[in-house]
């Protein structure tokens, strides 16, 4: 167990609708990373957030958003989803920069 | 920008083998290495990790990497392998001072035979 957990576990939707992810980082982790993992594209880094302001962006669509709030859980919407969005949605926390520790993950599939 | 290649997708091991699996990194400056691995329908779990000094890392489960900064390199070795090592393992690379973000490598499926 890394201490960082996401909910839902599991999230099943359908095309053109929107989704929030959660993602509550270990005590003390200042920093949230979202990544994306599909079998197209494989682990993609999609945003970092540090003590609730922006700090990295990486191939994150304009229909992903997300934000982290002030007792540091983040989370991630997805809005007009499209089949391709169907992934596996890794949080991650650390201190500062540092060794990340991974969340289990939220599966999303869209239908 | 950074980038990580591991050159192997998949890899088949007898139990009590030895195993490397490759990882070559692209990065301007040092970066932090990271060898991850993916049970199926799990997370990611650190095996080791490289951030500055000796070169030879020493992980969890028996493994252990080398960072070879003349070929930009971080293999992951173990010496004798079990049936349970079987999963699919990920070479990172982070960059420092700039949040760390990971760049991953496509991933090394290991199978192990009995």
């Amino acid at each position: 167990d890394s201490g960082v957990t996401q909910t839902p576990k599991h999230l099943i939707t359908a095309t053109g609708q929107r989704v929030t992810l959660r993602c509550s980082p270990r005590s003390g982790d200042l920093s949230v990373y979202w990544y994306q993992q599909s079998l197209d594209q494989g682990l993609q880094f999609l945003i970092q957030y540090y003590n609730g302001e922006e700090r990295a962006k990486g191939n994150i669509l304009e229909r992903f958003s997300a934000q982290q709030f002030p007792d540091l859980h983040s989370e991630l919407n997805l809005s007009s989803l499209e089949l391709g969005d169907s992934a596996l949605y890794f949080c991650a926390s650390s201190v500062v920069d540092s060794q990340q520790f991974f969340g289990p993950g939220t599966r999303l599939t869209v239908l | 920008a950074q980038s990580v290649t591991q050159p192997d997708i998949h890899i088949t091991v007898s139990e009590g083998a030895s195993l490397e699996l490759r990882c070559n990194y692209s990065y301007g400056a040092t970066p932090y290495l990271f060898w991850y691995v993916q049970s199926p329908g799990q997370g990611l779990q650190l095996l080791l990790k490289y951030f500055s000094g000796d070169t030879l890392v020493q992980g969890i489960k028996g493994f252990e990497a080398e960072f070879k900064r003349s070929q930009s390199s971080f293999n992951l070795r173990k010496p004798s392998v079990h049936w349970s090592d079987a999963a699919e393992y990920f070479c990172a690379v982070g960059a420092p001072n700039a949040g760390n973000m990971l760049t991953f490598g496509g991933g090394t499926r290991l199978m192990v035979k009995p």
